[in-house]
């Protein structure tokens, strides 16, 4: 059972554009949600992460926003530059005392191209 | 500076034999986790541990094994290693509610 369902598989993104990678989860009580960016044969690496609380968090160029009652959330990376070439995972966690035992989307291979 | 290490990075098995990857923080983060990574799945939890001598089965635990003796360390074990334990595995530490670091995995082959 897919708890948290990424979409797009894979994304092609010119060099300036906006790439936007969404997530939709089941279970109601996540209470943490992150994003991991992950490159060839590296561990993934937190990029950003979102609370319920709030609709939208923004670092940078990079945007996650958040929609309750749809239960999906989405990143948005604003000027895509080929070094964003990587691929993406979105997460969620139930565990709010501890936030690493993620639930994580299959992931979506990102190719800005120059 | 702190890290995280995994070892070996890369490690080729036979069907059968037991097999312990290891893995060392040295952010002195109670929780420790272990995820599998496979094509079409993300990230898999294996097992993970929120401190000393506490150990817990994650979502895909069977056939594997994990024992906490001291802050820094959570190996990894394959008891009897199959074939479809070939993955790559990735270890990771947070702090109580901190954001969570991922080692630079081990790629593991089960022949």
């Amino acid at each position: 059972q897919q708890q948290v369902k990424q979409s797009p598989q894979s994304l092609i993104v010119q060099k300036g554009g906006i790439s936007i990678i969404n997530c939709a989860y089941e279970n109601t009580a996540f209470d943490y949600f992150p994003w991991y960016q992950q490159f060839p044969g590296k561990g993934p690496a937190l990029l950003i992460a979102i609370r319920p609380d709030v609709s939208e968090k923004k670092e940078g160029r990079f945007t996650i926003s958040f929609n309750k009652s749809a239960k999906q959330f989405s990143l948005h990376i604003m000027d895509s530059q080929p070094g964003d070439s990587a691929t993406y995972f979105c997460a969620a966690s139930t565990d709010s005392s501890n936030t690493g035992k993620l639930i994580f989307g299959q992931g979506t291979t990102l190719q800005v191209k120059p | 500076d702190a890290e995280i290490t995994q070892s070996p990075r890369h490690k080729i098995t036979e069907t059968g034999r037991q097999v312990t990857l290891a893995c060392h923080q040295t952010w002195n983060h109670n929780n420790m986790f272990w995820y599998r990574q496979d094509l079409g799945h993300g990230l898999r939890l294996i097992h993970y541990s929120y401190g000393v001598q506490d150990t817990n089965k994650g979502e895909v635990s069977d056939g594997y094994s994990v024992s906490r003796s001291n802050t820094e360390d959570l190996p990894l074990t394959l008891e009897s290693a199959a074939s479809s334990q070939t993955s790559v595995y990735f270890c990771a530490s947070s702090l109580n509610r901190g954001p969570v670091f991922f080692g630079p995995g081990t790629r593991l082959t089960v022949l």
